[in-house]
């Protein structure tokens, strides 16, 4: 959905390097969620954000932080990489009533070598 | 947690209707089963969502029978476009429900290829 951007779209890093993520939305919902996605693998949550206040984490946060800089910004760090997070990495964003209907950004593809 | 199940791959011919079943068997009150579909490299996009019997919208069907512990896709007279992978999602809608924890579980999907 072009109303959920990512940044950037493809990055390779080196192990133990510090990389962000970012995630910008236009459609001014209040959930925000960030996943990661393992080849032949279902989605993985990471952590979400209700508002800009909230951070809450999810099944795989080990590893990961993130920062809820604005209602339409939400940006994941990766404090160290290593290489078994070499995956790739969507962001999702959700009106504070709709349900589970998420709205997906294009995804980052993530090698750590 | 609830847990679903699904099969891992479907083949169905162009103009079949195509049912996905997903097992939730420990799904909780408060959950609601959401459909996404996903095509390679691209982020899943929202079908259909219910809470039981059946929902229906322009593009599929849900149906949920009264104990809730699975629930089936319908897609009518599928195409070659609709050769896609397809996950079932339960879990709570709202942190706030005060049903506990908040929980998202996406199954790891079902592919579906359609045969010309």
């Amino acid at each position: 959905d072009a109303d959920v951007t990512q940044t950037p779209r493809n990055r390779i890093t080196k192990t133990g390097k510090r990389i962000m993520l970012e995630c910008s939305q236009t459609k001014g919902h209040d959930r925000m969620y960030w996943y990661r996605q393992d080849p032949g693998l279902g989605l993985q949550l990471i952590y979400y954000s209700f508002d800009v206040k909230d951070i809450n984490k999810g099944e795989i946060s080990d590893g990961y932080s993130v920062s809820r800089q604005a209602q339409a910004k939400f940006s994941l760090s990766l404090e160290s990489a290593i290489p078994n997070q070499t995956a790739l990495y969507f962001c999702a964003t959700a009106p504070r009533r709709g349900g589970n209907e998420q709205f997906f950004g294009p995804g980052t593809r993530l090698t750590v070598l | 947690l609830a847990k679903t199940t699904q099969p891992i791959s479907m083949d169905s011919y162009e103009g079949q209707e195509v049912n996905i079943t997903c097992s939730h068997n420990n799904i909780a009150t408060n959950d609601y089963i959401t459909w996404y579909q996903q095509f390679p490299s691209q982020g899943p996009r929202f079908i259909i969502q219910g809470y039981k019997t059946k929902v229906t919208n322009e593009v599929a069907s849900l149906f949920i029978p009264a104990d809730r512990k699975s629930s089936t896709l319908s897609l009518p007279r599928v195409s070659l476009s609709d050769t896609a992978v397809y996950y079932c999602l339960v879990g709570d809608v709202s942190p706030y429900s005060g049903a506990g924890s908040y929980q998202l579980t996406f199954g790891k999907g079902t592919k579906l290829s359609v045969i010309p």
